[in-house]
């Protein structure tokens, strides 16, 4: 059973940093794209970027450039989303998903982790 | 960035009646466009891909068509389970994927 299991909710102040994660069980880690994405409050989902954890392959969307910085371990057969410095807009749910391409549609989904910046 | 647009933000149905939900991409996508269903609490759940393929275990009472610009799912018979929220996202520019504002069906 494919599963994406993330890291529970986070309660950060601006300025600090945050690594949240996403591990995956039920197929081959390093065969598949790792995709994740943005839902604020009341809001859309909005694609972030995605990561090919079998040769750490990244791409990030404009808008999320230069913001965040996605990373995988294969040993582990986790993907992580990482901000160096939050800001209160980034308070929203983050889900991450499996993908067969780079530029497709996300077959299985993680449940998402809240994340809560405020001062 | 390929803007994508779904109408109506809500829907009420009765169960039992059909919802056909739309979405509209600002350039053509070709059919690399995907359908998904969100409720609270829970993953989204992938429905269609390459606008009319049902996934894997998706119930016939959804299908979905278009090309190019002008998308619709259809669920015929609407269950008590299929009050969520819909949302299209286009996959044809793989270098910035979009997904539709969504659009909440409801009980009416």
């Amino acid at each position: 059973e494919v599963q994406l299991v993330q890291s529970g909710a986070e309660v950060k102040k601006p300025g600090e940093s945050l690594k949240i994660s996403c591990k995956v069980s039920g197929y081959s880690f390093n065969n598949f794209w790792i995709g994740w994405v943005r839902q604020m409050p009341g809001k859309g989902l909005e694609w972030m970027g995605i990561i090919y954890p079998g040769d750490s392959d990244t791409r990030i969307s404009p808008s999320f450039q230069g913001q965040v910085t996605i990373s995988a371990d294969k040993s582990t057969r986790t993907a992580y989303l990482q901000w160096g410095s939050l800001k209160a807009s980034d308070s929203a749910t983050y889900y991450c998903a499996r993908a067969w391409t780079s530029g497709t549609f996300f077959d299985f989904w993680g449940l998402g982790t809240l994340v809560i910046v405020s001062s | 960035e390929i803007v994508m647009t779904q109408s109506p933000a809500t829907l009420s149905v009765s169960p039992g009646e059909t919802a056909t939900l739309s979405c509209r991409a600002s350039q053509s996508v070709s059919r690399d466009l995907a359908w998904y269903q969100h409720k609270p609490g829970q993953a989204p759940r992938l429905l269609i891909y390459g606008a009319s393929t049902r996934d894997t275990g998706i119930p016939a009472r959804f299908s979905g068509s278009g090309s190019g610009t002008e998308f619709t799912l259809s669920i015929s018979s609407v269950q008590s389970e299929d009050f969520a929220v819909y949302y299209c996202q286009q996959y044809n520019n793989w270098r910035a994927l979009s997904f539709g504002g969504g659009t909440k069906v409801e009980i009416k």
